[in-house]
């Protein structure tokens, strides 16, 4: 089954930019969607279709993929982007949803 | 704007049925778009249950596939999910989304959800 691989934690100081990856075998063929999830909240979208912006995230918030890794961008990192980072895609050769196991991003 | 709500018993005992409704407000279920089950279990990530159509289509996570049942009710706007022989690994927040377009996308909306703990 497909698998998608993110670091459990990333660090960052505020200001500048972190990266979280989310490595899947040729997952540049798949889109790739992103979500944050706050403690006890539920997970909110951030990037769809690989680069999309929903209205209401800050263009703070990009995305890339390639080849086999996917990457999540924030831009000037603020202390309300500490959350868990989750990414998505559709694996058609299951007929499932992969979510990743999640990036725990710490603003330091 | 697209509201769900997750609704169900809090404590179930093994072995037995979890049963789960999620109403929809905002939207009317019948106009299109797949309608989705996603579970956490406590400190960790999440996975996909399912999803379901208007029309009653599912897809299922395989792993899960012998236990779940997502049913569709579109005259009271909401879906519902079943989870059959629960065990303790089935506690879990579980969380009713929209998929944004067909059950290949993103979910674009989440209800709040809700704890499930299996216990006896």
């Amino acid at each position: 089954s497909y698998v998608l691989t993110q670091p459990p934690s990333v660090s960052v100081a505020p200001g500048k930019t972190a990266r979280i990856t989310c490595g899947g075998n040729n997952i540049g063929s798949k889109s790739v969607h992103w979500y944050q999830q706050k403690p006890g909240q539920a997970p909110v979208l951030v990037i769809y279709y690989d680069s999309d912006r929903p209205s209401g995230i800050p263009e703070r918030f990009s995305g890339s993929n390639s080849g086999n890794t996917a990457t999540l961008t924030i831009s000037r990192v603020e202390a309300g982007d500490e959350a868990d980072y989750y990414c998505q895609v559709w694996d058609s050769s299951s007929d499932r949803v992969v979510f990743g196991g999640g990036t725990k991003l710490t603003v330091l | 704007q697209v509201q769900l709500q997750e609704s169900g018993p809090g404590l179930v005992k093994p072995s037995e049925t979890l049963s789960l409704t999620c109403a929809v407000s905002g939207y009317s279920i019948s106009s299109g778009y797949y309608w989705g089950w996603i579970r956490q279990p406590p400190g960790k990530g999440l996975e996909w249950i399912g999803s379901i159509y208007h029309s009653g289509s599912t897809y299922y996570n395989p792993s899960l596939k012998s236990r779940v049942t997502i049913s569709v009710d579109t005259s009271k706007n909401q879906f519902s999910l079943k989870l059959s022989s629960v065990t303790a690994a089935d506690t879990a927040v579980y969380y009713c989304a929209k998929n944004s377009g067909s059950h290949e996308v993103d979910f674009d909306y989440w209800g709040q959800g809700t704890l499930v703990t299996v216990s006896s």
